[in-house]
C-alpha cells in the first residue's frame, strides 16, 4: 500500500490529452513539493516534473504538473506512442521524514 | 557528461550483505546528495535513504535503519550503499540517484544510475 495513491492504468488515444492523478495528505503533497518520473520498460526512472511544476532541462514542453491541496496531476499532451511507460509521484512526507512514491500508473497509448 | 555508473549484479544468499557503488562524473561530486531507491520484480520504486556528499549526513528510511548505511568516498566521486541481514524480499533492482536537495532529500532526482539487480536467494 503506497502513501501516495495514483490510479494504476490510464490509456488515450495518440494527439491526446492525458491526465495522472496523485492524492496524498497533509504530511506529503500538503505541505511539500510533488515531483514525477516517467519509467519506460527496463529502463532506470527518469525526472519529468520537479518542485510541483518545473521542466528538467531537456524534457518536452508536452508534460505539466500541477497541485492543488492535497493532490496533484501530471498532464500529457499530444500523446506520442513513446510515451508509453511507468509513471511515478513522489514527495516528501513528514511523518516518515523522507520521501514517498505513489504506486506508479502504466499509461496505454491506443 | 553528468553520470552515474554503478556495479554489477549480485546474488547472495539470505543473512548475507551486499555493497554497491555509485560513481559520479561530469558534476561537482559534493554539491549534490545522492538518494538509494530500490524497485522489487513487477513492483513501484521505495527509497532507502540519503548521504550527503559534501558532509556525510544521512538519513535512512525508517523500514530501513539498522541494515543500511551508505557513504561516500569524495576522493573517487563514489557513493556505496551497504544492506545487511539480506532477506528475500530484499530481491530488487537498486539505483542510485542524484539527489537535487540541499541539507536534506528533497525527493527530485535528475540523474540516475542504470541500476543494480541483487538477488537473494538460498
Amino acid at each position: 500500500q503506497s502513501v501516495l495513491t495514483q490510479p494504476p492504468s490510464v490509456s488515450e488515444a495518440p494527439r491526446q490529452r492525458v491526465t495522472i492523478s496523485c492524492s496524498g495528505s497533509s504530511s506529503n503533497i500538503g505541505n511539500n513539493a510533488v515531483n514525477w518520473y516517467q519509467q519506460l520498460p527496463g529502463k532506470a526512472p527518469k525526472l519529468l516534473i520537479y518542485y510541483d511544476d518545473l521542466l528538467p532541462s531537456g524534457v518536452s514542453d508536452r508534460f505539466s504538473g500541477s497541485k492543488s491541496g492535497t493532490s496533484a496531476s501530471l498532464a500529457i499532451s499530444g500523446l506520442q506512442s513513446e510515451d508509453e511507460a511507468d509513471y511515478y509521484c513522489a514527495a516528501w512526507d513528514d511523518r516518515l521524514n523522507g520521501p514517498v512514491f505513489g504506486g506508479g500508473t502504466k499509461l496505454t497509448v491506443l | 557528461q553528468v553520470q552515474l555508473v554503478q556495479s554489477g549484479a549480485e546474488v547472495k544468499k539470505p543473512g548475507a550483505s551486499v555493497k554497491v557503488s555509485c560513481k559520479a562524473s561530469g558534476y561537482t561530486f559534493t554539491s549534490y546528495g545522492i538518494s538509494w531507491v530500490r524497485q522489487a520484480p513487477g513492483q513501484g520504486l521505495e527509497w532507502m535513504g540519503w548521504i550527503s556528499a559534501y558532509n556525510g549526513n544521512t538519513n535512512y528510511a525508517q523500514k530501513l535503519q539498522g541494515r543500511v548505511t551508505m557513504t561516500t568516498d569524495t576522493s573517487t566521486s563514489t557513493a556505496y550503499m551497504e544492506l545487511r541481514s539480506l532477506r528475500s524480499d530484499d530481491t530488487a533492482v537498486y539505483y542510485c540517484a542524484r539527489d537535487l536537495g540541499r541539507g536534506s532529500s528533497s525527493g527530485a532526482f535528475d540523474i540516475w544510475g542504470q541500476g543494480t539487480m541483487v538477488t537473494v536467494s538460498s
